[in-house]
């Protein structure tokens, strides 16, 4: 069955430390993002890409970023990690034109000391 | 994007039908009613989405009315699996930005 899996799931990082945090879909969609889940804010969209070597900035995307060369995978690199960015992590994929019908990973908890 | 108003909570009885009422009445015409969920420690998980007509899936049936000002979720069997968090979401479908913003949402509790 075609599923979206994220790695780790469980992460604790020293800050001033880069951390790259996987996601991997095997629906073949087009479209991946990356939210952030906090108490109090909700999910707030990272970063999101619409394919192949197109990254586009959510609201919350200082301090991160991705790349995407490939149709599977999106990969959230924090440049630097800071304590604001203990969070838990979720990446999402849908089709192109079905962009609000998103698949959602299971989550990654970052935790920065 | 159409503002949504959902309760903050609501109880069901294993077995009994969960409906879940969500306002939004300043939605427009080109505007989708989306649900989700989101259980305890796992990511969100997309149910259904409408129009203007009834839709039903495997999951869930989605009732809105007939001046789309307001929508209701129905778990037609409600199981202890069925607590979570569900959100209605309001967006204009054909957009290939995606963004989802999610509310508080309902907490939805199914006891035994």
């Amino acid at each position: 069955d075609a599923e979206i899996t994220q790695s780790p799931r469980h992460k604790i990082t020293e800050t001033g430390r880069q951390v790259t945090l996987a996601c991997h879909q095997t629906w073949n969609h087009n479209n991946m993002f990356w939210y952030r889940q906090d108490l109090g804010h909700g999910l707030r969209l990272i970063h999101y890409s619409y394919g192949v070597q197109d990254t586009n900035k959510g609201e919350v995307s200082d301090g991160y970023s991705v790349s995407r060369s490939n149709t599977e995978d999106l990969p959230l690199t924090l440049e630097s990690a800071a304590s604001s960015q203990t969070s838990v992590y979720f990446c999402a994929s849908s089709t192109g034109q079905m962009a609000y019908e998103q698949y959602f990973g299971p989550g990654t908890r970052l935790t920065v000391t | 994007d159409a503002k949504t108003t959902q309760p903050p909570s609501m109880d069901c009885a294993e077995g009994r039908a969960a409906n879940l009422p969500c306002n939004h009445s300043t939605i427009s015409g080109n505007e989708y009613v989306y649900w989700y969920r989101q259980i305890h420690s796992q990511g969100p998980q997309y149910i259904i989405h409408g129009l203007k007509n009834n839709e039903t899936n495997e999951m869930a049936s989605l009732i809105i009315t007939e001046d789309r000002k307001s929508s209701t979720l129905i778990l037609p069997h409600a199981t202890l699996r069925d607590t979570a968090v569900y959100y209605c979401i309001v967006r204009a479908r054909g957009t290939s930005y995606g963004k989802l913003t999610f509310g508080q949402g309902t907490i939805l509790t199914v006891h035994p």
